[in-house]
């Protein structure tokens, strides 16, 4: 089954702890991207990879960090949480190349940072 | 920069009404244009995906129309059920070269009352 998984669903922690949330697509996507998403905000894209190696800020990136060395994974670091980072987060994968292929998003993960 | 309106932000109707949800968009340089669905503390399922030369986009009782040039899009849902209660987003996908990024509204909750 096409699918993008992340892990873990939901994660409590506290400042300063460092955490990274898994993102995997099986689809040979080439285009995998991190969202947050906070009420009255909508979603808001945080980086973004378009192939092996190449990553790119997105509108929200900072407190956050990515990489991408292999084409399946995109995991998000979080190197000293803060609360702000509170929210709910999602991995979206897609087909790139300046396609109109539409992009599936992973179930997201909800993280409280206390 | 592109930006996305969904009016109107919340919405109940009785069990059985047609509705429409509306989205508006200022750039009008798009690859595509996606409706979503969320439900609470949910992911986000893709409903409709319309391409820019398109003008309209149907599933079952869903159906969607976009107006490039007006930067205007509508989700039409027929006889509308308490199972289609939920959040619905719409994104566009720019056409600006190295991103791929989705540009979301703020969403439309919908409430459909038995």
């Amino acid at each position: 089954e096409a699918q993008v998984t992340q892990n873990p669903r939901y994660l409590i922690t506290v400042t300063g702890k460092k955490l990274t949330v898994t993102c995997s697509q099986n689809m040979n996507h080439e285009y995998m991207s991190w969202y947050r998403q906070d009420p009255g905000l909508g979603l808001r894209q945080i980086y973004y990879s378009m192939n092996v190696e190449v990553t790119d800020k997105g509108d929200v990136p900072e407190g956050y960090k990515v990489s991408r060395k292999e084409k399946r994974n995109f995991p998000l670091i979080l190197e000293s949480p803060s609360p702000n980072q509170t929210s709910l987060y999602f991995c979206a994968s897609g087909p790139g190349g300046g396609g109109t292929d539409t992009q599936y998003f992973g179930p997201g993960t909800r993280l409280t940072v206390l | 920069k592109q930006e996305v309106t969904q009016i109107p932000a919340a919405l109940s109707v009785p069990e059985g009404e047609n509705l429409v949800l509306n989205c508006s968009f200022t750039d009008s340089a798009i690859y595509n244009l996606q409706w979503f669905r969320q439900d609470p503390g949910k992911g986000l399922t893709s409903l409709l995906l319309i391409q820019s030369s398109q003008r309209e986009q149907t599933s079952g009782r869903l159906n969607a129309s976009l107006d490039k040039s007006s930067g205007r899009s509508t989700l039409y849902i027929a006889a509308s059920q308490p199972g289609d209660s939920a959040t619905y987003l719409c994104a566009v996908r720019g056409t600006q070269g190295g991103s791929e990024k989705l540009v979301f509204g703020k969403g439309t909750k919908l409430t459909v009352n038995p």
